[in-house]
């Protein structure tokens, strides 16, 4: 089983939609969270970091289920240039701590 | 904002070279980071520092070795570069190794 899973897509959606992603964790000891963007042929950029009590900004909101071990991006009133690859990204925890990259979920938001 | 630059954005070598990708940060962080990125694997670790002089060998360090004399600068070295190791490389840093981590471009290096 893969550290942290998620789906790759293609989520194809239309402008103005919300769309939801999820992404499961293996490591119960995993204590940090992120979601990345990627565009393509581009570096992940860091959306925002995912908190216990879940956390909006603007229109993105992030939520993390410690009992079943995955968090979830929403997104709102998708735009066009949200199409990227999301990179869900959890710790392995222990005492390195290293972050763990998911393969990505590429969205594909049409006009 | 913080800045990590990497020395090429592509580069072409030849089987059996030594190849050297730079890494250069800005904001002073402890930690950085090696990862390739390929289709359908993802980011994969292949060595991070968290302090000048120190290393830790990632999930695939194999045929990689890295260097960090100064606490802005981490090098990623392929002793004999082969085909398999065509990919994009992305370097990071970090505050702390469990923080957010901030990537360079990237390199597309291909051994031909």
């Amino acid at each position: 089983r893969k550290e942290v899973e998620q789906d790759p897509g293609p989520f194809n959606v239309p402008e103005g939609a919300t769309v939801a992603f999820n992404c499961t964790y293996s490591n119960s000891a995993s204590q940090s969270f992120f979601w990345y963007r990627q565009d393509c042929r581009k570096e992940p950029k860091l959306l925002m970091s995912v908190y216990s009590s879940g956390n909006e900004d603007g229109r993105f909101t992030a939520q993390l289920n410690r009992a079943s071990q995955y968090i979830s991006l929403l997104i709102r009133d998708s735009k066009l240039s949200d199409s990227a690859t999301y990179l869900c990204v959890g710790s392995r925890g222990g005492a390195t701590n290293k972050l763990i990259f998911g393969t990505g979920t590429l969205l594909a938001v049409q006009p | 904002d913080v800045k990590v630059t990497q020395s090429s954005r592509y580069l072409v070598k030849r089987t059996g070279e030594k190849v050297f990708l730079e890494c250069v940060q800005d904001m002073d962080h402890e930690n950085m980071f090696w990862y390739r990125q390929d289709p359908g694997l993802g980011l994969r670790l292949i060595y991070f520092s968290y302090d000048v002089k120190m290393k830790e060998k990632g999930d695939i360090p194999e045929g990689y070795s890295v260097s960090r004399e100064k606490k802005e600068r981490f090098s990623l070295i392929l002793e004999s570069a082969s085909t398999n190791q065509t990919s994009m490389y992305l370097c990071a840093s970090s505050f702390g190794v469990n923080q957010p981590q901030h990537f360079g471009d990237g390199t597309r290096l291909s051994i031909l």
